[in-house]
Parts: structure tokens; C-alpha cells; sequence
């Protein structure tokens, strides 16, 4: 069974940094895209971006481009989510997802999510 | 970009049948396929409907997707409900660019 691992729950300061992770269970983890998905508190699904591990070819959502950054170590079959500078409303839980193409695809695997607090 | 609107949330009884509606605010809904993804209470999302209507291994028959071009929606309907259908329910396409999601549904089954 195919399974994606998220780093645990974090807690921060406005302006600190922070890099979460996920890592695959499988060799097929750079045969497929990634992406993350973020869901604010009581609010719903939005899509952040994708990568694919095997070259790091990565996509963002117009709304979040610039605000953070993916990247892949494919030689440990994870990819990372990060932030340079930490605002209150990044408070949310973060999930990863695998999909096989990095938009048409359905999400056949959810990560179980990493919380992420910013509070001073 | 376009938006996709879901009802905030509805309600049934156990063994009743509910569809939850998703619609698509430009474009056609038929150009892009739609998934619906189920999350319960505090747990991450799984699938339960894809490619409009398509349903994963595992996820049972009583789960539908289906397309209207004449109101440009999908729907997710739910046959049979059990209280463990109770969760909130996503729908999402996308376009050339990203992945759109709908605002969700919390579905009660009471």
C-alpha cells in the first residue's frame, strides 16, 4: 500500500522559518507528482503546487506562487514545503497528495497533514 | 480563472439518498474532469468519486458522480446513507494552470 508521511506538527513565530516534509513509501515515489494542499482552520481544500521528484519540474497556483517553496530530495523519497518568513495566516493544516500527471489526475494518496502554527 | 459552488451543507436520514451539487462558474463543466473527495472530522481527505464518475477501489457502489451540461454542474450522490457518510464533501477540476477546488459540503446524516 502506497503511503505518504508528513513531518509532525510544528509551532512558530511571524517571521521564523519553516520547512515541512513528506516522504514516499515506494520506488515509484519519482514516477509521480505531489502536491500540496492547504486547509486553513474550519475553511476548505485549496491547492498550493506540485512537483515531480524524478526532475523537480514544479508548478505553483497562481495563489501562492512566491509565497512558498517546493523542492524534492528524490534519492529519499520526499518533498518539501517552505516557508522563508512566517505570517500568522499560514497558520493551517498542510497536506500532501499524489497524483500521476500535475493536473488532470485525480489524488489517489493523501498525506495524513502537518500543523502548522504561527502565533507569537 | 472560474470558481466551483457548492451548498454549504445538507442533510438526511440514514438510508435516504442525497446529491450534493458542484457548479462550475465558467466554462464547461464537461471540458474538465470533476473528483469528489470525502474528509471526515479530522482526518486528511480520501477519494470517492474521479473523472466525473469513477469510483476508486474500495469506495462502495452506492457513491455516484454524474455531469449536467444544461446547469453546468456535477453532482455526488450518496444512496443507501449510513452515519459514517457524515463528513464534508469536496468537488474539484481544474484548468490550464492549477487545480480548483469547491468550497466544500458538510454533510449530516441524522
Amino acid at each position: 500500500e502506497v503511503q505518504l508521511v508528513q513531518s509532525g506538527a510544528e509551532v512558530k513565530k511571524p517571521g521564523e522559518s519553516l520547512k515541512i516534509s513528506c516522504k514516499g513509501s515506494e520506488d515509484s515515489f519519482t514516477r509521480h507528482w505531489i502536491g500540496w494542499v492547504r486547509q486553513m482552520p474550519g475553511k476548505g481544500l485549496e491547492w498550493m503546487g506540485i512537483i515531480y521528484p524524478g526532475d523537480s519540474d514544479t508548478r505553483y497556483s497562481p495563489s501562492f506562487q512566491g509565497q512558498v517553496t517546493i523542492s524534492a530530495d528524490k534519492s529519499i523519497s520526499t518533498v518539501y514545503l517552505q516557508w522563508s518568513s512566517l505570517r500568522a495566516s499560514d497558520t493551517a493544516v498542510y497536506y500532501c497528495a499524489r497524483t500521476e500527471t500535475p493536473i488532470l489526475a485525480h489524488i489517489d494518496t493523501w498525506g495524513q497533514g502537518t500543523l502548522v502554527t504561527v502565533s507569537s | 480563472n472560474f470558481m466551483l459552488t457548492q451548498p454549504h451543507s445538507v442533510s438526511e436520514s440514514p438510508g435516504k439518498t442525497v446529491t450534493i451539487s458542484c457548479t462550475r462558474s465558467s466554462g464547461s463543466i464537461a471540458t474538465n474532469y470533476v473528483q469528489w473527495y470525502q474528509q471526515r472530522p479530522g482526518s486528511a481527505p480520501t477519494t470517492v468519486i474521479y473523472e466525473d464518475t469513477q469510483r476508486p477501489s474500495g469506495v462502495p457502489d452506492r457513491f455516484s458522480g454524474s455531469i449536467d451540461r444544461s446547469s453546468n454542474s456535477a453532482s455526488l450522490t450518496i444512496s443507501g446513507l449510513k452515519t459514517e457518510d457524515e463528513a464534508d464533501y469536496y468537488c474539484q477540476s481544474y484548468d490550464d494552470s492549477s487545480r480548483v477546488f469547491g468550497g466544500g459540503t458538510k454533510l449530516t446524516v441524522l
